[in-house]
């Protein structure tokens, strides 16, 4: 079965400073997705990023990029130019295209401290 | 478009009743699932859809039911509700199971007495 571990419980960041999560997942899989999602105090689940696994550039999304290392089986977040309205819990998620099925770690949760 | 609905937003049961949980798709999206979320713990997958007529279980199945007779709605059924089923519900879809990128529901909190 595939895990996905998330070790920082809580994180907490400046405003304006960069802060990296870090998420590690086991597979056996060759064909997966990861994602990182975003949950506001909302709940409301609003998608971050995501990443192909059979592609080796790291995806990019504004502010937001990863830094995905398969032979590792690692895949962190990195918030650049922190805003107060990051503050969220983080999740990573793997997706096993074989299976249909989603995994998703424990969270994180950020504050962006003004 | 609504996206993927949620009713109802807030639910109170006692311990044995059964009561389903609606959601709802307007994406005409293929691939749909239920999850879970416990307090301070990720999703985790109930049970999933990849077409109409067509479910499967996820890794928590146990006391849930769910059926798939239309591509729009993907209802959870509890048939006898338990406290340990207290949680926030989630409903997901995506257009197909190999376009992974989900789109989630606002989510429903469920408390059992």
């Amino acid at each position: 079965a595939q895990t996905v571990t998330q070790s920082q419980p809580e994180m907490s960041v400046q405003e304006a400073e960069t802060v990296t999560l870090s998420c590690t997942y086991d597979t056996s899989e060759s064909n997966y997705y990861l994602f990182w999602y975003k949950q506001p105090p909302s709940r409301q689940m609003i998608l971050v990023i995501r990443q192909e696994a059979y592609k080796q550039q790291n995806a990019t999304e504004n502010r937001f990029s990863v830094n995905f290392q398969k032979a590792a089986k690692s895949f962190s977040l990195k918030i650049s130019d922190s805003q107060l309205g990051d503050t969220a819990m983080y999740f990573c998620a793997y997706f096993n295209t074989n299976a249909g099925k989603s995994t998703f770690g424990d969270g994180t949760t950020l504050t962006v401290k003004p | 478009n609504a996206g993927v609905t949620q009713t109802p937003k807030f639910q109170v049961l006692k311990t044995g009743q059964s009561m389903t949980l609606q959601c709802a798709q307007d994406m005409n999206h293929e691939y749909m699932s239920w999850y879970r979320q416990d307090p301070g713990m990720g999703l985790r997958l109930i049970h999933y859809s990849v077409g109409a007529g067509i479910t499967d279980q996820g890794e928590v199945p146990n006391g849930y039911n769910v059926s798939r007779s239309t591509t729009e709605d993907f209802p959870l059924r509890l048939l006898s509700a338990a406290p340990s089923q207290t949680s926030v519900y989630f409903c997901a879809s995506s257009y197909s199971r190999i376009q992974e990128t989900q789109y989630f529901g606002p989510g429903t909190r469920l408390l059992v007495l």
